[in-house]
């Protein structure tokens, strides 16, 4: 089963609106970490945030972590048509005895009209 | 600099055929990582490399071999080709120390099919 899951699966929104995007994990973790990959490319960082932390900005991005309830979530401001993508969340797990690893989420689908 | 390139973009095999997808990575990362794509499975780990000549296995790592003779190169060998391989191949690195705590740097992927 998948350690991330982003929810939804889907979304659609017209430009200028937030985007919301959600994904929750099973097992504690290191740090999370959102990254976004257009239409046939390669996945592209977009933030990380530590265990230890709740809230992280990044330009539009606003990534906050909750490890009480083990979810993340992703918020798209003011959103634009160059946002239309899939987004991933990876949680970085250390697992004792064996290496640490990264996991991706199944992602959700991102669509900005204008 | 390049990033990390992959080769080819895309493939097309018979089953039972042998390949090599190559990844190669400018920045000098010693961890590199092999990912495949799947519709609804998102990304799962192949193989992965903390530096020239250390490899290990990932999560789905039966059918594929790996070496690392370099610290730019990390190609993926296909040994017997099979339907089940058809995916999104991606490769990926970043600095060896914290490993997959890092943030990845991806390459642009190889969409392979198999007959």
């Amino acid at each position: 089963s998948q350690q991330g899951e982003e929810d939804p699966q889907a979304l659609s929104i017209q430009e200028g609106e937030n985007a919301t995007m959600n994904c929750s994990y099973k097992t504690s973790i290191n740090n999370l970490q959102w990254y976004r990959q257009n239409s046939g490319r390669g996945l592209v960082h977009l933030i990380l945030i530590r265990s230890n932390e709740r809230e992280k900005h990044s330009g539009r991005l606003r990534v906050t972590l909750d490890t009480s309830k083990k979810s993340s979530s992703l918020l798209i401001t003011a959103s634009r048509a160059a946002d239309t993508a899939s987004y991933f969340c990876a949680t970085a797990v250390h697992n004792t005895g064996t290496a640490s690893k990264l996991t991706f989420g199944t992602g959700t689908r991102l669509q900005v009209t204008l | 600099n390049a990033g990390v390139t992959q080769t080819p973009k895309f493939q097309v095999l018979k089953t039972g055929q042998s390949m090599t997808l190559q990844c190669a990575q400018d920045m000098n990362h010693e961890y590199m990582s092999w990912y495949r794509q799947d519709p609804g499975m998102g990304l799962r780990l192949i193989h992965y490399s903390v530096g020239a000549g250390i490899t290990d296995q990932g999560e789905v790592p039966n059918g594929y071999n790996v070496s690392r003779s370099t610290t730019e190169d990390f190609p993926l060998r296909l040994l017997s080709a099979a339907p089940s391989q058809t995916s999104v191949y991606f490769c990926a690195s970043t600095l060896r120390t914290l490993g997959p705590y890092n943030e990845q740097f991806f390459g642009p992927g190889t969409r392979l099919t198999v007959l």
